[in-house]
């Protein structure tokens, strides 16, 4: 595997579930990012981890949880999910967070639906 | 207004066309300038990463930033079937990671 992957690419869950989106990237890159992306509208920051420590929570509710177990895996944890909630979310990395190498590398997304 | 204004399309064209695709911005502090390509149900792929102002070229793709206008293009020429996607424009300050991002242009290059 190459790059930035993601699994799983579809889920569909209840409101009452519990799930978990995970992300691989096989860049060596210190950066890691949680996206939201939803029809019609740019993309949402959600999280942000440099070197496996969250530097940024986006306001976001705590019904997502991220976890940065090291560098390389990312994963994010659902419950109780609201129908809204449903969309691409998109997992992204970078060598650095700032400066000359910060451009930001994608991975196929995971399309959520909360039914 | 939006920190950064991108027509939604659909912008259509015939194959062998020169597409421009734009963006514009209100925030003068922007010096990191990206394109991404998104086919349908993928994620976004980084096409270019410019600094500041001036054009950049990576074959059939040139990527322009004019920040005394705050106006940024993405030319593409020769278009093929294959280049129908949407394409988004991001933008940072320097000293962060927060990348700003257009609604995305979806362009469809007709055979």
């Amino acid at each position: 595997e190459t790059g930035v992957t993601q699994t799983p690419r579809h889920l569909v869950m209840g409101m009452t579930n519990k799930k978990s989106l995970k992300c691989e990237q096989h860049l060596g890159h210190n950066a890691m990012y949680w996206y939201k992306q939803s029809a019609k509208k740019p993309l949402e920051l959600m999280f942000v981890y440099s070197l496996e420590e969250r530097v940024e929570n986006n306001s976001v509710p705590s019904r997502f949880s991220p976890e940065c177990p090291n560098s390389s895996h990312l994963f994010l944890h659902l419950h109780t999910l609201q129908p809204e909630d449903s969309a691409l979310y998109l997992c992204a990395s970078s060598q650095d967070l700032t400066g000359e190498s910060h451009e930001q590398y994608f991975g196929p997304g995971t399309r959520l639906t909360v039914t | 207004q939006k920190e950064v204004e991108q027509d939604p399309g659909p912008l259509s064209v015939p194959e062998g066309a020169i597409v421009s695709l734009n963006c514009t911005y209100s925030n003068s502090a922007f010096q990191y300038f990206m394109w991404y390509r998104q086919y349908s149900r993928k994620g976004p792929e980084l096409l270019m990463y410019t600094y500041s102002s001036g054009n950049k070229e990576d074959g059939r793709f040139t990527a322009q930033v004019d920040k005394s206008s705050k106006y940024i293009s993405l030319f593409i020429r020769d278009s093929q079937p294959s280049d129908s996607a949407t394409y988004l424009c991001a933008m940072s300050e320097p000293g962060t990671y927060k990348y700003i991002f257009g609604t995305g242009t979806r362009l469809k290059v007709l055979a």
